[in-house]
């Protein structure tokens, strides 16, 4: 079956100090992966994706991911967060023989404290 | 540039009653997406258009639920008989032609509320 997994309901972590959110995936075929930021009251916005080429992906507001085949994971990460960052962030993945289809993880609450 | 736009941004109503949510995804994107969106869950597909080929309906959850997308634009998503569990943030999204590759941009959801 063809999934994406957040493992953390929430993660905090102090205003400057770096942060990861974790994704794990199972697709057939080559995966196309993407991460989504959910700011309260706002809608969905694109973050990053991951297609081909270079395993290290760098995406808007200092956001990068690294896609790491052999583990099946694509985390989120930033060198220093701020408190601004909080938020709730989703990972998704295209489906592997429907190519119109994602699936999106249930999210993680990113809480950053000053 | 304007956004993906949705209405009604909440809708209450009773069970057993019918409901239509609104998209207006951006204008030149020609695939469009419905997910829902339940509390402590991810989203969930529901159904993706793309040009005038047909629907891919493979995530809608029962035969209550339907949608169309008149002239490739403007998408309206039914929900016929509404259930308690039909609850949840319903969420539209756009993106350009290759959307398995390009992101998508959502809208801001509507919020239904079946009592």
């Amino acid at each position: 079956a063809q999934s994406v997994a957040q493992p953390e309901d929430q993660v905090n972590v102090a205003e400057g100090n770096p942060l990861t959110v974790k994704c794990t995936y199972s697709v057939s075929g080559n995966p196309y992966l993407f991460w989504y930021v959910q700011y309260p009251n706002r809608g969905l916005q694109f973050l990053l994706k991951y297609i081909t080429g270079d395993n290290l992906v760098k995406g808007s507001y200092g956001f990068e991911a690294e896609f790491n085949k052999s583990q099946t994971s694509f985390h989120l990460k930033k060198p220093s967060a701020l408190v601004s960052d909080s938020a709730l962030y989703f990972c998704a993945v295209r489906d592997g023989n429907n190519f119109n289809k994602f699936y999106f993880g249930s999210g993680t609450k990113l809480n950053v404290k000053p | 540039g304007a956004g993906v736009s949705q209405s009604p941004s909440n809708k209450v109503t009773e069970k057993g009653k019918d409901v239509e949510l609104r998209c207006d995804p951006i204008s030149g994107h020609t695939a469009l997406y419905w997910y829902r969106q339940s509390l402590g869950q991810g989203l969930e597909f529901l159904i993706y258009f793309q040009g005038n080929s047909a629907p891919d309906k493979s995530g809608l959850p029962s035969d209550r639920f339907s949608a169309e997308r008149t002239g490739g634009s403007v998408s309206t998503l039914t929900i016929q008989r509404t259930q308690q569990e039909d609850s949840a943030v319903y969420l539209c999204a756009s993106s350009r032609r290759l959307a398995g590759v390009n992101e998508q941009f959502f809208g801001p959801g509507t919020r239904l509320t079946v009592l």
